[in-house]
C-alpha cells in the first residue's frame, strides 16, 4: 500500500521559516493536499493540488510537490501555527496520510 | 454555513456493530464525494472510506474491508457508515467529511464522534 512519510516534529522560532516534508514513491505525480489540525479540533485545509490556498487562508502557507517530496512552507511563523499537519494524498480512488509532523513555535 | 454533524459513536463491545451518521447542511450534498476518516487516540489521521455523489462507487481502506459499508441518503442529507465487527483498533474519532472531486481534497469537516470499542 502506498505510504506517505512526514517528520514527527519541526520546531521554529517566531518569524522564522518552518519548512514540512512528505515523501512518497513518485508523490510528485499526484496532487498533495494539507490539513492543518489543532488540539481538540478537526482539520482544515491550508493547501491543495499541491501549491494552492483555500479563502482565508494566509500568504504564508505554500506548498510545493516534485520528484519524491512535497513540502508545506508557513514563512514568517506565528504562534497561531502551532499545530499538527498532515499531508494528504490518492492512489487510485484509495486515500492516504501522512504520518504528521508536529509543529512547535518556541 | 456549511455543517457536518456526526453522531452514532459511544462504548462498543468488540464483534459487535454500531452504524455512524453524518447529517449535512449549507451545501449541496447530492453533488459531493463524501468521505469517512479517523483518528485513533493521540494518533495520525486515517482515510476509512469515500462513496461517489450517486452511491455507484465506493472505496474502503483494507483494515475495514468486508466489515464497514458507507452509504448515502440524498434526500435526507445524510452520509452512513455501517460498522460490524468492530475490533479494539477501530477505536477513533470519526469525522466525516466533504471531498471535492475536482481537486481532490477535503473542503470541509465535521467535529468528529468517538468510537470506543472495548469489553
Amino acid at each position: 500500500s502506498y505510504e506517505l512519510t512526514q517528520p514527527p516534529s519541526v520546531s521554529v522560532s517566531p518569524g522564522q521559516t518552518a519548512n514540512i516534508t512528505c515523501s512518497g514513491d513518485k508523490l510528485g505525480d499526484k496532487y498533495v493536499s494539507w490539513y492543518q489540525q489543532r488540539p481538540g479540533q478537526s482539520p482544515v485545509l491550508v493547501i491543495y493540488q499541491d501549491m494552492k490556498r483555500p479563502s482565508g487562508i494566509p500568504e504564508r502557507f505554500s506548498g510545493a510537490n516534485s520528484g519524491n517530496t512535497a513540502t508545506l512552507t508557513i514563512s514568517g511563523t506565528q504562534a497561531v501555527d502551532e499545530a499538527d499537519y498532515y499531508c494528504q494524498a490518492w492512489d487510485s480512488r484509495t486515500g492516504v496520510f501522512g504520518t504528521g509532523t508536529k509543529v512547535t513555535v518556541l | 454555513e456549511v455543517q457536518l454533524v456526526e453522531a452514532g459513536g459511544g462504548l462498543v463491545q468488540p464483534g459487535k456493530s454500531l452504524r455512524l451518521s453524518c447529517a449535512a447542511s449549507g451545501f449541496t450534498f447530492s453533488i459531493y464525494w463524501m468521505s469517512w476518516v479517523r483518528q485513533a487516540p493521540g494518533k495520525g489521521l486515517e482515510w476509512v472510506a469515500n462513496i461517489k455523489q450517486d452511491g455507484s462507487e465506493k472505496y474502503y481502506v483494507d483494515s475495514v474491508k468486508g466489515r464497514f459499508t458507507v452509504s448515502r441518503d440524498n434526500a435526507k442529507n445524510t452520509l452512513y457508515l455501517q460498522m460490524n465487527s468492530l475490533r479494539v483498533e477501530d477505536t477513533a474519532i470519526y469525522y466525516c467529511a466533504g471531498l471535492n472531486s475536482g481537486d481532490w481534497h477535503f473542503d470541509f469537516w465535521g467535529q468528529g464522534t468517538l468510537v470506543t470499542v472495548s469489553s
